[in-house]
């Protein structure tokens, strides 16, 4: 059974420029949820999508953005990349919402910004 | 607001010892509490997985306990191997998100 699927698994952007990153869940998973992962910062939430509808966000600025489609693909994008946005951004998948599921990571997206 | 702290931050032991990982968290209101493990430059690996109606889980050298009235939990690695050597993270789930612990860096030698 294949695991979490992330691409790409490193970038490297600019400042100002935006990225598009994208996790495919295990089969038959229907939650995704997105991290991001800071040495200074640790782990932190970014957004979940169950059904293709975001049900919980956490606190990040509006550059951030998310989506899924109706094969529970999901992608996330940053727009205006800054410096401080260079991190391991981490997918998870769970059967259901992640509120009551185990949840399930992808080797993660490591964006660097210069 | 929920905060999620790991004691150690880091621990270095001798292979075979037995270890005892923390976890505190301070809003007894949980979902449940998972236990990963992170290689560096890797992605999570689900270790545990405890709801908040039970009080532990074993597999393999691992057992979690959890205590939600003290907001504790423990991850026990038995007889530790070389393998072992990573950090792992505790989790806990709340009604909206998933809230991670600082992380135990676990270096276990030969």
């Amino acid at each position: 059974k294949a695991g979490v699927t992330q691409t790409p698994r490193y970038l490297i952007k600019t400042r100002g420029q935006q990225v598009t990153l994208s996790c495919s869940p295990i089969s038959g998973h229907r939650s995704v949820s997105w991290y991001q992962q800071t040495p200074g910062q640790g782990l932190q939430f970014l957004f979940e999508y169950f059904s293709e509808t975001q049900r919980n966000k956490g606190n990040f600025p509006g550059r951030f953005s998310g989506r899924q489609f109706s094969n529970s693909r999901s992608e996330m994008n940053v727009s205006t990349l800054e410096l401080g946005d260079s991190a391991l951004y981490l997918c998870a998948s769970s059967l259901w919402t992640g509120v009551t599921g185990e949840l399930f990571f992808g080797e993660g997206s490591r964006l660097t910004v210069l | 607001k929920q905060e999620v702290t790991q004691i150690p931050a880091a621990l270095s032991v001798p292979e075979g010892e037995n270890l005892v990982l923390n976890c505190s968290f301070t809003d007894s209101a949980i979902y449940n509490l998972q236990w990963f493990r992170q290689d560096p430059g890797k992605g999570l690996t689900s270790l545990l997985l405890i709801q908040s109606s039970q009080r532990e889980q074993t597999s393999g050298r691992l057992n979690a306990s959890l205590d939600k009235s003290s907001g504790r939990s423990t991850l026990y690695i038995a007889a530790s191997q070389p393998g072992d050597s990573a950090t792992y993270l505790c989790a806990v789930q709340g009604t909206d998100k998933l809230i991670f612990g600082t992380g135990t860096r676990l270096q276990v030698f030969p």
